[in-house]
């Protein structure tokens, strides 16, 4: 089955610190990846959508500017926290989506990250 | 505004019984729902999928229901077994084009616990 790698796991640093996520199709190529938060016992929440080779679409309220995103290639997609402060403490999923199959196919998550600012 | 609501935070079943979880959704242009399992700090794993032109889709012991004019769609699991313990993330897409295509709304998590 598809696999999406993320990178890293678990980060802990200092507030002020930026802080890059990777996420990687691994045997598919996918133009389409997707950026998700979620908080302690709650929802995953769409963040951005990450196209290959064009800006990323952000959700309301979330500020790209403090929320970096990459897809530079077909298989990659990075989000990177700029500056990060303790509320942005939480955990960052990815997901892809593989656009030889999207109608009906589901997106193939990642083992998310845990971020925590000090 | 909670497009897609998991109104039960916890459900425990014993085992060997049925799981029932369920899932409400408002948005009328939703055309593709999938049901997600979820660790703690892990990702979560796609279980099943049902479009929106079927009412139900069965894959072992899992079997998913929907009913779009009550918008509503639920999740059997039988017979339900401890290893099923989980959140359980009812999942729906919108089927407009362009760029944001594919993404996914979720309801809140049901939290699975099945008694040995």
């Amino acid at each position: 089955g598809a696999v999406v790698s993320q990178h890293p796991s678990w980060v802990i640093c200092k507030s002020g610190t930026s802080v890059k996520i990777e996420c990687r199709s691994l045997d598919f190529q996918a133009t389409t990846m997707f950026w998700y938060r979620q908080f302690p016992k709650q929802s995953l929440m769409l963040m951005a959508t990450s196209n290959e080779g064009s800006k990323a679409t952000y959700e309301q309220g979330v500020e790209k500017d403090k929320f970096l995103i990459n897809h530079a290639s077909l298989t990659l997609s990075t989000l990177t926290v700029t500056s990060a402060h303790p509320e942005d403490s939480s955990f960052y999923i990815c997901s892809a989506l593989n656009p030889l199959r999207r109608r009906y196919q589901p997106q193939h998550f990642g083992d998310g990250t845990r971020l925590s600012i000090l | 505004d909670q497009q897609v609501k998991q109104n039960s935070p916890s459900l425990s079943v014993q085992e060997g019984r049925i799981s029932i979880l369920n899932c409400d959704y408002t948005n009328s242009m939703f055309d593709y729902f999938l049901w997600y399992k979820k660790y703690p700090a892990e990702g979560p794993t796609f279980l099943i999928s049902i479009s929106s032109i079927k009412d139900k889709n069965e894959d072992g012991r899992f079997t998913v229901f929907l009913n779009k004019s009550a918008k509503h769609l639920s999740l059997h699991i039988v017979p339900s077994q401890p290893g099923d313990s989980a959140v359980y993330f009812c999942a729906a897409r919108g089927n407009a084009g362009g760029t944001s295509y594919g993404k996914l709304t979720f309801g809140q998590g049901t939290i699975l616990t099945v008694h040995p």
